[in-house]
């Protein structure tokens, strides 16, 4: 299984939205609504930001959104704040009965 | 709280087996859910490396299938992972999770280092 696509880093000043993109294909992405994106700061777990393409698990801020057309997934994080650099994966179920990762995107802020 | 507790060896020879433990606490296995690992080699991103229901079922990365054994023991509500004929190129950080399409609670990582 190939890796979902990201792009390797994104930049935005405090206050601004940006969208992370991520690209699949029919057999994941395109497939079923289990995408999900995590957020992972240097040395620590990832942390589950987005589930089943749009929805936040409690206690995630609202500043974080998701989003789906086709074969490609999206992260927009409006209102940027200091604390959201930090290094976003995206996920997705496949036709297979396996999970696949994006390579994983560096936002600076 | 659901929490996660890895446990196992650091440091693994070529061509031996890493194997590494996860307990869960604050839920019970029996209840349902699937638990699974991912790994993240040094400076790079996550790879799912599989997962299992309490039931025994698993799925696995077709890429590390043939070398991969996930197991669960309910009475001592934990979860394995086992890998079998190592080499460099499985360094990396291994973490325990709750879920399947989806992963909501983490394990604290364990750096795994495959070397002589």
């Amino acid at each position: 299984q190939s890796a979902l696509t990201q792009p390797a880093s994104v930049s935005g000043s405090p206050g601004q939205s940006i969208t992370i993109s991520c690209t699949g294909t029919s057999s994941d992405i395109g497939a079923y609504n289990y995408v999900s994106w995590y957020q992972q700061h240097p040395g620590k777990a990832p942390k589950l930001i987005i589930y089943d393409v749009t929805k936040r698990p409690s206690g995630v801020s609202n500043r974080f959104s998701g989003s789906k057309s086709v074969n490609t997934a999206s992260l927009t994080i409006s209102g940027l704040q200091a604390e959201d650099e930090s290094d976003y994966y995206c996920s997705s179920y496949t036709t297979s009965s396996t999970l696949v990762f994006g390579g994983g995107t560096k936002l600076t802020v | 709280q659901v929490q996660l507790q890895q446990s196992g060896p650091g440091l693994v020879k070529p061509s031996e087996t890493l194997s590494l433990t996860c307990v869960v606490s604050g839920y019970s296995i029996s209840s349902g859910y699937y638990w699974g690992w991912v790994r993240q080699p040094p400076g790079k991103g996550l790879e799912w490396i599989g997962t299992i229901y309490h039931t025994g079922s698993t799925s696995y990365n077709p890429s590390l299938e043939s070398r991969l054994t996930i197991s669960v023991d309910t009475s001592k509500n934990q979860f394995s992972l086992k890998l079998s004929s190592v080499t460099a190129a499985d360094t990396a950080v291994y973490y325990c999770a709750r879920g399947r399409m989806d992963f909501d609670y983490w394990g604290q990582g364990t750096l795994v280092t495959v070397s002589s």
